[in-house]
């Protein structure tokens, strides 16, 4: 089945800096969503990417999709406490039935006042 | 707004139980989801719906089972609970056409003693 593998799987950053993760698929997605999860809560919708080279901006955080259809990386810029979180990255594959996604693993973001 | 609600945020049943576990989502969505999330697997597709009585098995059913009588409505039930089915369980609905945007609840944090 699609795989997806998402990095880096942890992070630890100082407030301010900027942060950069990426899923990279072994086949074509069509549509590629990013999610963050805080503790104890459900993962919520960020961006959502469906054209190739998409490049979509939310706030602080952008995310593209790649030209290649096989990753996709999102960006946060000047990191602040309230990014702590789990970040999944979501991909749909061509042929997939009814609104199935892939999840990447997730990148633990923590951020350092 | 979305809005997809679980009957319980935390629970705790004893081994050989039988759970039920009640999502319901607000927006008209064909389709909704059952996931479990444990600590380095991601996030897992236990079953899935596309309309009313609809189901298909994801990649982890064995042990689970589901119930859709009304369209908002979708229920995992765990037939004899047991200590290795201790997770967080996470619904989630989308619309069947375009986005496949999927829309999450709080989770409900199950633990079997």
């Amino acid at each position: 089945g699609q795989q997806l593998n998402q990095s880096p799987q942890s992070m630890f950053i100082q407030e301010g800096e900027d942060v950069s993760m990426n899923c990279t698929s072994s086949s074509i997605f069509n549509t590629w969503l990013w999610y963050k999860q805080e503790p104890g809560e459900g993962p919520v919708l960020l961006i959502a990417l469906y054209k190739a080279g998409e490049l979509t901006s939310n706030g602080r955080l952008t995310a593209q999709f790649g030209i290649t259809r096989k990753d996709s990386f999102l960006n946060i810029s000047a990191s602040i406490p309230s990014d702590v979180g789990i970040y999944f990255c979501a991909g749909r594959g061509g042929g997939t039935s009814y609104g199935k996604l892939t999840f990447g693993q997730g990148t633990i973001l923590t951020v350092h006042p | 707004d979305v809005k997809v609600t679980q009957s319980s945020r935390y629970l705790v049943k004893r081994t050989g139980e039988k759970v039920f576990l009640e999502c319901v989502q607000d927006m008209d969505h064909e389709n909704m989801f059952w996931y479990r999330q444990d600590p380095g697997l991601g996030l897992r597709l236990i079953y899935f719906s596309y309309d009313v009585k609809m189901k298909e098995k994801g990649d982890i059913p064995e042990g689970y089972s589901v119930s859709r009588e009304k369209k908002e409505r979708f229920s995992l039930i765990l037939e004899s609970a047991s200590t290795n089915q201790t997770s967080m369980y996470l619904c989630a609905s989308s619309t069947a056409g375009g986005s496949h945007e999927q829309y999450f609840g709080p989770g409900t944090r199950l633990t079997v003693t």
